[in-house]
């Protein structure tokens, strides 16, 4: 399958930081990227859909202000968590949709886990 | 409405016993693809298998295979032969086609999975 790769794994910062996050598609081109937030023993909640050289769409009740994101190559998607604070900790995943086919799957990274002290 | 109901939280079976996963959805849309991931303890989300809603077989993907019955609008997840490392949480999740090429997808609650030596 296609392989996606998402850094860092771990990140803990001092609350009022701004953390990014990469997400990079290593095999295939992806128009569209996906963020997602993942509580302990929850599912995934879409939080916005990534969409290469145009702004993103964020899901309600996500604030586009605290969370930025930016696709600026058919590779790369990043995630920027400004001004953290204790209640972002959280599980960060992405996703990149690869559209080979009509299948449409998307290819998770391996997380980022956020501890914001 | 759910759009996907896992309705086990938790299942165990054991080694070299096959198992079944439940999921059903809900959607009006005839244009749609059920998807299943893996989530071992590490947190990386793995597909395992896709079925497209025009689809006429069932699909397959070595061990695993899914049941899909479009009328009953269930995807159930098979995995044959169980080995200790299918031991992870398991996704089932919808991607809805709309107009203009807009696509969402939907994640289940999960269902815990043990393989018991």
């Amino acid at each position: 399958g296609a392989v996606v790769s998402q850094h860092p794994s771990w990140v803990i910062c001092k609350s009022g930081t701004s953390v990014k996050i990469e997400c990079r598609s290593l095999d295939f081109q992806a128009t569209t990227m996906f963020w997602y937030r993942q509580f302990p023993k929850q599912s995934l909640m879409l939080m916005a859909t990534s969409n290469e050289g145009s702004k993103a769409t964020y899901e309600q009740g996500v604030e586009k202000d605290k969370f930025l994101i930016n696709h600026a190559s058919l590779t790369l998607s990043t995630l920027t968590v400004t001004s953290a604070h204790p209640e972002d900790s959280s599980f960060y995943i992405c996703s990149a949709r690869d559209q080979e086919g009509a299948k449409n799957i998307q290819y998770f990274g391996a997380g980022t886990r956020l501890s914001v002290l | 409405a759910q759009k996907i109901t896992q309705t086990q939280p938790g299942m165990f079976v054991q080694e070299k016993e096959a198992v079944t996963l439940d999921c059903t959805y809900d959607t009006s849309d005839p244009s749609y693809g059920l998807f299943w991931y893996k989530q071992p303890s590490s947190g990386e989300m793995i597909f395992l298998i896709y079925q497209g809603s025009y689809d006429q077989q069932n699909a397959t993907e070595g061990r695993y295979s899914l049941n899909f019955q479009k009328a009953r609008k269930s995807a159930n997840l098979v995995i044959s032969a169980s080995q200790l490392g299918d031991s992870a949480m398991y996704f089932c999740a919808m991607r809805e086609d709309f107009s203009g090429g807009y696509q969402k997808v939907t994640f289940g609650t999960g269902t815990k999975l043990q393989v018991i030596p």
